[in-house]
């Protein structure tokens, strides 16, 4: 039972322009969401995040969008960068058992092509 | 650097054999997490502590995996009769408090021949 979803196995985009990419949820109990980035022979970094009380956080280059009606999130950078090319996971997180569990997606690869 | 640090980076075993892997959080972390992340596939829950009490274990956790943390500093995860379905890579996490996000070490990948 998938209940972090990226539905896009991998993306590619132009240096310069936005990247998009996209996650879905099913869990309502989720309240707290995360991207990572993965670059190989790595562990996932953290990126950044957002509360289920918020609708948009940036940083940078980087936005996320949180839409809670349609159980969907997703991370814009822009302007896209070679460097940004890795895997991101999309992941979600509900308080159960005394601490915030952590539940990750499949992830979406993205290739910046210079 | 005061990072999750994870040892071996890569351990290579035999079919039927016992691996140990280690796992060194950011210091001042009281939570640490172990997840197994195969081809193509998010890191996958295994086990939880807090301090030195392992609160959660995911049913993917079978018998032959114990972790522990034995001083709620490092922990170590061993896999007893590896099985070549264990190949993966194993991740370590930690956080503090009630903090949300978690930091990940770069992992131990296992390959089980």
């Amino acid at each position: 039972d998938q209940q972090v979803k990226q539905n896009s196995p991998s993306l590619s985009v132009q240096e310069g322009r936005i990247s998009i990419l996209n996650c879905d949820y099913t869990n309502s109990m989720f309240d707290y969401f995360l991207w990572y980035k993965k670059y190989p022979a790595e562990g996932p970094t953290f990126l950044i995040s957002i509360s289920s009380i918020k609708d948009k956080n940036e940083d940078g280059r980087f936005t996320v969008f949180l839409n809670k009606s349609a159980k969907h999130l997703s991370l814009h950078i822009v302007p896209s960068q070679p460097g940004d090319s890795a895997v991101y996971f999309c992941a979600a997180s509900a308080y159960s058992g005394g601490y915030q569990k952590v539940t990750f997606g499949i992830g979406t690869k993205l290739q910046v092509i210079p | 650097d005061t990072g999750v640090s994870q040892d071996p980076r890569h351990k290579i075993t035999k079919r039927g054999q016992n691996v140990t892997f280690r796992c060194d959080p950011i210091s001042e972390h009281n939570r640490l997490y172990w997840y197994r992340q195969t081809l193509g596939q998010g890191p996958e829950f295994l086990t939880y502590f807090q301090n030195e009490a392992q609160l959660e274990k995911s049913r993917l956790l079978s018998d032959r995996f114990s972790a522990e943390r034995p001083k709620g500093s490092f922990s170590t995860l061993e896999i007893q009769r590896t099985e070549q379905g264990d190949s993966a890579m194993y991740l370590c996490a930690s956080s503090f408090g009630r903090e949300n996000i978690q930091y990940f070490g770069a992992g131990t990948r296992l390959s089980v021949l």
